[in-house]
């Protein structure tokens, strides 16, 4: 099973350069999730989406713009990268209001370096 | 708001050591808690959970009881293995209607098992 699939594992960008990070899940799951993980912070959720049609800023929501493609695919764009954005990126996913107390599941991640 | 404190690491045991991980949270309404585990590489992947109050999440040998009046759930195994090695995140997941369920997460531990 393949589960939450991220694509590209690896980037480098230049300050100011574009980029979307791409997610998707195949279990069917409402809710689709993007987080920033940085060293001593732990996992900080940037946007989501509770049901597909449907997205929320997170708390980090700034530089980034998120897209829900259809009920599989989620999508976070970084319009003009900044250094500080330099980060792992993870997707999530889960079954969100339709059953309760269920977990999120992650992908392996993006390893995204602006330089 | 919501908020989950674990204990600071690095955790550097010896092969069979016994192992305790602090966790406590701060909560509005009655969350359900969550272990992932984090493998170098890798995504986050779900260790165990509880949904209640005395509830007892346990998986690979690892246990964790939710304790309301300590606010806490705290990771236990009794004999660690170099395949423990890892980073352990302590989660909340709010299930008030309208929070869309989503996590608040610890800062991780790091454990590090010698041989």
């Amino acid at each position: 099973n393949a589960g939450v699939t991220q694509t590209p594992k690896f980037q480098v960008l230049k300050t100011g350069q574009s980029m979307t990070l791409q997610c998707a899940q195949d279990m069917n799951h409402n809710s689709m999730y993007w987080y920033r993980q940085d060293p001593g912070m732990g996992l900080r959720l940037i946007y989501y989406s509770a049901s597909e049609g449907t997205t929320d800023k997170g708390e980090v929501p700034n530089g980034y713009n998120v897209s829900r493609l259809n009920k599989r695919e989620f999508s976070l764009r970084l319009e003009s990268a900044a250094p500080s954005q330099t980060s792992v990126y993870f997707c999530a996913s889960s079954a969100g209001w339709a059953v309760s107390n269920q977990p999120q599941h992650f992908g392996d991640g993006t390893r995204l370096s602006i330089l | 708001g919501n908020s989950v404190t674990q204990m600071e690491g690095p955790v550097t045991l010896s092969e069979e050591a016994f192992l305790t991980i602090n966790c406590t949270y701060t909560a509005t309404g009655y969350p359900s808690l969550f272990w992932y585990v984090q493998y170098p590489g890798e995504g986050l992947q779900l260790l165990l959970k509880a949904t209640k109050a005395d509830d007892k999440g346990s998986n690979k040998g690892f246990e964790a009881t939710y304790r309301k009046e300590t606010t806490s759930f705290h990771l236990e195994k009794g004999s660690v293995q170099v395949s423990d090695s890892a980073v352990y995140f302590c989660a909340l997941s709010d299930q008030s209607r309208g929070s869309n369920y989503k996590l608040t997460f610890g800062k991780g531990t790091l454990l590090t098992v010698n041989p």
